[in-house]
């Protein structure tokens, strides 16, 4: 089975200070991992994945194999920032891939 | 490029009714899923269609069931509605079923149960 845990329902920082989103997994093959993004008002988009190593907007997210992690980082926030991050893996499971999210993490970037 | 489509934007049903929800996926996407997403609980993962055919389900009742025609478009419907699948109903799709690019998603059918 496979599990994606995302343990701060809330992040309350403010603007310039670093922003770490947690997401911890469980899933005994090799994960394809994601973060997407829910800004006000506007539809689930996809903000990074694991295979790509990019960085959009500030974010990074390293895969820690032996913490089963994937957490979202950026080093000074910013308030356009604000939004629900929610962190998604992709593995299969008896030959069909079975995508998880996780419950999300609501950031709230104060001025 | 259109994005995936999602109809009708909001729905109001009285329970026990049948609401038959609608998407079309991006031009060249074969693969669509359908997640519910309640209040606090995230996105929950209902069924997978790729080439017509279901390929896979989350842990709901069979009430909730959708096709996928050949145009790759798809519909969700639940039967026999219930109070508490009153919810956002994510319709998101992928190239062929692999989820290597991450999802593309619509922007939702807001189902309303009273």
């Amino acid at each position: 089975a496979q599990r994606v845990t995302q343990p701060e329902k809330l992040l309350s920082v403010f603007k310039g200070a670093p922003v770490e989103l947690k997401c911890n997994y469980s899933y005994s093959g090799s994960p394809e991992l994601f973060w997407y993004v829910q800004y006000s008002r506007q539809r689930l988009q996809l903000l990074l994945r694991h295979i790509s190593r990019e960085s959009i907007k500030g974010f990074t997210a390293d895969l820690n194999k032996g913490e089963t992690s994937f957490h979202l980082k950026k080093p000074f926030a910013q308030e356009e920032d604000s939004a629900m991050y929610y962190c998604a893996l992709s593995g299969a499971s008896g030959g069909s891939y079975i995508p998880t999210f996780g419950r999300g993490t609501s950031l709230i970037v104060h001025p | 490029e259109a994005g995936v489509t999602q109809s009708p934007t909001h729905l109001i049903k009285t329970r026990g009714q049948q609401a038959t929800l609608r998407c079309s996926p991006i031009s060249g996407h074969t693969s669509v899923y359908w997640y519910q997403q309640a209040l606090g609980l995230g996105l929950q993962f209902l069924l997978w269609y790729d080439e017509g055919e279901e390929r896979n389900r989350g842990n709901f009742p069979p009430r909730f069931s959708g096709r996928q025609f050949p145009n790759y478009s798809s519909e969700l419907n639940v039967n026999a509605l219930e109070l508490e699948d009153s919810a956002l109903y994510l319709c998101a799709s992928s190239l062929e079923g692999r989820t290597h690019y991450g999802y593309t998603f619509g922007s939702g059918t807001r189902l309303t149960v009273v």
